[in-house]
């Protein structure tokens, strides 16, 4: 089974810090996805990466970067928590890019920003 | 602009009744569908695609869909509703090579 793991399932932080969101997948994926997830809102695209050291931006990039140095981990970055990105991150990976591919998903980390 | 419509934020079924969510999607073309389903604190798991042949797709835990391009609509239809498929579901479509586009979800609760 493909397994996509994420550092943390919740997350207390202040505003103004630094934050560091870690993903894991065991499968060889070449895609991964970081998503945000608000009620109402759906799933927003924030970020992906289509190999090691490449990423595009998604739909709400601002306030956020990330980092692919193993094409395992996909890491996503707060560089300045703020309280507006109090929300769900979801991590998600597929094998390859072709649009009928599943994608999987992390557990989530449910992330507070005070 | 390309564009998932589920327009059931909320439904409630009784244990053992028949359920359907609607989704709707705006295309040029024939998409790369999708319905996945998040229980809580969970993250989302896919039930099943479509992407060629039979309209008709049968999915895990007895959902299946059905595409109609007239309608633009990939709906998801279970005949007898149980008590843990409370949940949130999310249609999602793959028009691209890489990016895929989310509905905003549909929470379902069961009444035992």
């Amino acid at each position: 089974d493909v397994k996509v793991t994420q550092s943390s399932r919740y997350l207390v932080k202040r505003t103004g810090e630094k934050v560091f969101l870690e993903c894991v997948q065991d499968m060889d994926h070449e895609n991964m996805f970081w998503y945000r997830q608000d009620p109402g809102l759906g799933l927003r695209l924030i970020y992906f990466s289509y190999d090691v050291k490449m990423k595009e931006k998604g739909d709400i990039p601002e306030g956020y970067s990330v980092s692919r140095e193993k094409k395992e981990r996909f890491s996503l970055i707060l560089e300045s928590a703020s309280t507006n990105q109090t929300s769900m991150y979801l991590c998600a990976s597929t094998p390859r890019r072709l649009a009928r591919d599943t994608q999987y998903f992390g557990p989530g980390t449910r992330l507070t920003v005070l | 602009a390309q564009s998932v419509t589920q327009p059931d934020i909320h439904i409630t079924v009784s244990e053992g009744a028949s359920l359907e969510l609607r989704c709707n999607y705006s295309y040029g073309a024939t998409p790369y569908l999708f319905w996945y389903v998040q229980s809580p604190g969970q993250g989302l798991q896919l039930l099943l695609k479509y992407f060629s042949g039979d309209t008709l797709v049968q999915g895990i835990k007895g959902f299946e869909a059905e595409f109609k391009r007239s309608q633009s609509s990939f709906n998801l239809r279970k005949p007898s509703v149980h008590w843990s498929d409370a949940a949130e579901y999310f249609c999602a479509v793959g028009p691209g090579t890489y990016k895929y586009i989310f509905g905003t979800g549909t929470r379902l609760k069961v009444l035992a």
